[in-house]
């Protein structure tokens, strides 16, 4: 156990639709990473937060948002799903920043109907 | 963008043999190589990380070697174990703090 948190572990929904991802880092960690896993594309970084403010941003879609809160959970919401937006979503945190040594969570499994 | 390429995509080897993963990288301000251990139906791990100040780690029988000149990274696993099966993505973290992936290799070690 990485010690970072994920819900909800599934997710099936229907094209069109908006939802949200949340993610807990680890006691202590300020950083947070998001990332896509699926079949035809692979392990693709989207974004990252650090202590509340964006800090990089990889191939996330316009129709992708995220945000880091105050007590440093943070929620990627994904709007006007497509098929192709099925996919393993995972969540990194980090101690600080640059270079740190990141703990994956458990992953939120996407379905879009 | 930074273009990661990984090699082989699959790789067998005997349980007690060496494997190699290779990886290169185009963006030569890439600074932060860190390699993953995913099982199916689990989260990636980190099992070696190195950076670009540095050309070779070990850590027990992983070891990772980077030419930055080249610009390529490669793992190396010694005296494999069934435990070690699995699928290994490399890494590059450019100076944007953007992370870009290899395809992935899956390993099997056959006992």
């Amino acid at each position: 156990d990485s010690g970072v948190t994920q819900t909800p572990k599934h997710l099936i929904t229907a094209t069109g639709q908006r939802v949200t991802l949340r993610c807990s880092p680890r006691s202590g960690d300020l950083s947070v990473y998001w990332y896509q896993q699926s079949l035809d594309q692979g392990l693709q970084f989207l974004i990252q937060y650090y202590n509340g403010e964006e800090r990089a941003k990889g191939n996330i879609l316009e129709r992708f948002s995220a945000q880091q809160f105050p007590d440093l959970h943070s929620e990627l919401n994904l709007s006007s799903l497509e098929l192709g937006d099925s996919a393993l979503y995972f969540c990194a945190s980090s101690a600080r920043d640059f270079l740190e040594t990141q703990y994956f969570g458990p992953g939120t499994r996407l379905l879009v109907l | 963008g930074e273009n990661v390429e990984q090699h082989p995509s699959t790789l067998s080897v005997q349980e007690g043999d060496s494997a190699v993963i290779k990886c290169t990288y185009s963006d030569s301000a890439s600074n932060y190589f860190p390699w993953y251990k995913q099982e199916l139906g689990k989260r990636p791990q980190l099992i070696i990380d190195i950076r670009s100040n540095v050309g070779e780690k070990k850590d027990q029988r992983i070891a990772v070697t980077l030419n930055k000149t080249a610009k390529h990274f490669s793992l190396h696993i010694t005296e494999t174990q069934p435990e070690d099966s699995a699928v290994y993505f490399c890494a590059a973290k450019t100076t944007g703090n953007q992370f870009y992936f290899g395809t992935g290799t899956s390993l099997t070690v056959i006992p």
